[in-house]
């Protein structure tokens, strides 16, 4: 069954640092591109990252400098590295990927993220 | 950067009604837009790609169309699993841009 498992989400400090992962099973991560969204308690989806099969990366303004997206192929497993945490980046984090589609089909359940200050 | 807006913000229907969303870009992403439900507490769900593209599983009372900088989400008779949020995306670049949402509710 094509999935995905996001993990590492918590409580945290502003200020403080979190890494995110993502375990996918039935596809291979470095065969697609694939992204971390989320979503801040009560609000919209928001694109943080992305990871492209060949390995480019890019980031939301709003986390430049802060977040980097990157994979362990070996692991099968998308990551999240969160720096210097703040509190509006409280949300709930999800890694998605197109597998089946070119649009984002395959989404993972969630990890909240709570920073407090 | 793209920029996406959504109306309306809310919609509130009953059940059988005919439902329509409009999604726009600041500028031309051609036509790769999708459109997602999500309900709370749960991860987002694809319905549309490339505009009108039906995603398996999905039933045909929604239906997407546009092109450029204007789209549209139609369900052609609301069911009571359809009360949702929608969000429409953008992935002619990189920065992969949301819609604010769209609520459907009830009437």
């Amino acid at each position: 069954e094509v999935q995905l498992a996001e993990s590492g989400g918590g409580l945290i400090q502003s200020g403080g640092s979190l890494r995110l992962s993502c375990a996918a099973s039935g596809f291979i991560v470095s065969s697609n591109y694939m992204i971390w969204v989320r979503q801040a308690p009560g609000k919209g989806l928001e694109w943080v990252a992305v990871i492209y099969s060949g390995g480019s990366t890019y980031s939301a303004d709003s986390v430049q400098g802060r977040f980097s997206i990157s994979r362990d192929n070996s692991k099968n497993t998308l990551y999240l590295q969160m720096n210097s945490l703040r509190a509006e980046d409280t949300a709930v984090y999800y890694c998605a990927s197109p597998v089946s589609s070119d649009a984002f089909d395959i989404w993972g359940q969630g990890t909240m993220v709570t920073v407090s200050s | 950067d793209i920029q996406m807006t959504q109306s309306p913000s809310t919609l509130s229907a009953s059940v059988g009604d005919r439902v329509t969303i409009t999604c726009r870009a600041s500028h031309d992403i051609s036509s790769w837009l999708a459109w997602y439900q999500q309900k709370p507490g749960k991860a987002p769900k694809l319905l549309i790609s490339k505009t009108s593209n039906l995603e398996s599983g999905v039933p045909s009372r929604f239906s997407g169309s546009g092109s450029g900088t204007e789209f549209t989400l139609t369900i052609s008779s609301l069911q009571s699993d359809d009360f949702a949020t929608y969000y429409c995306q953008q992935y002619n670049t990189y920065l992969f841009t949301f819609g604010p949402g769209t609520k459907v509710d009830i009437k």
